[in-house]
């Protein structure tokens, strides 16, 4: 079993959809938890951390359920800009070290 | 402020050649992050550093790669020999503190003839 896994998509939706994107992780002493965002041929960027409250930041809503070990990523009013990769990335020892899901690619059409 | 900087953008080399890969941190950063993303395994840390010291090298595939970081400025990735299946991007990142956001460079997209 992969450590952190996600559905890899495509997520195809049109402008102004709201899309959810899930992500479980497997070792239950995982500290910390981040949404990355790639786009495509480029590097990730921190698209936000994930709070054990959830947390919001604009149209982009992440939640963490520890007891069900999994963490959400809830994007509303969709723009073309969104059409990215997305990748769950956890921190299981507040080392450095960043486990990175295989990442989920949506595609927002006009 | 400048970024992450690696260097060469692309390279493709044939088999059996040696590869290095070069980065520079952004300036204040203490710790420094390898990775290789391919298709098939997506993004995976190779090895990291703190202060210089190289921590976890765990996810160094085998003993052709070897990773140095002489000063807090500079770091290399070596390959060799070079194999086909080392074809990837090779992503470096560098964050304040080991525990911080980490910032990535462009990467280095490899093809191994």
């Amino acid at each position: 079993r992969k450590e952190v896994e996600q559905d890899p998509g495509p997520f195809n939706v049109p402008e102004g959809a709201t899309v959810a994107f899930n992500c479980t992780y497997s070792n239950s002493a995982s500290q910390s938890f981040f949404w990355y965002r790639q786009d495509c041929r480029k590097e990730p960027k921190l698209l936000m951390s994930v709070y054990s409250s959830g947390n919001e930041d604009g149209r982009f809503t992440a939640q963490l359920n520890r007891a069900s070990q999994y963490i959400s990523l809830l994007i509303r009013d969709s723009k073309l800009s969104d059409s990215a990769t997305y990748l769950c990335v956890v921190n299981t020892d507040n080392t450095g070290k960043l486990i990175f899901g295989q990442g989920t690619t949506l595609q927002v059409k006009p | 402020d400048a970024g992450v900087i690696q260097s060469p953008r692309h390279e493709v080399t044939e088999m059996g050649q040696e590869v290095t890969l070069r980065c520079k941190p952004i300036s204040g950063h203490n710790s420094l992050f390898w990775y290789r993303q391919t298709m098939m395994r997506g993004l995976e840390l190779l090895i990291y550093f703190n202060n210089n010291v190289p921590i976890d090298d765990s996810g160094m595939p085998e003993d052709r790669f070897s990773a140095k970081m002489p000063n807090a400025s500079f770091s290399t990735l070596k390959i060799q020999p070079s194999e086909p299946r080392d074809s990837a991007v090779y992503f470096c990142a560098s964050s304040r503190q080991t525990n911080n956001e980490q910032f990535f460079g462009p990467g280095t997209r490899l093809t191994v003839l």
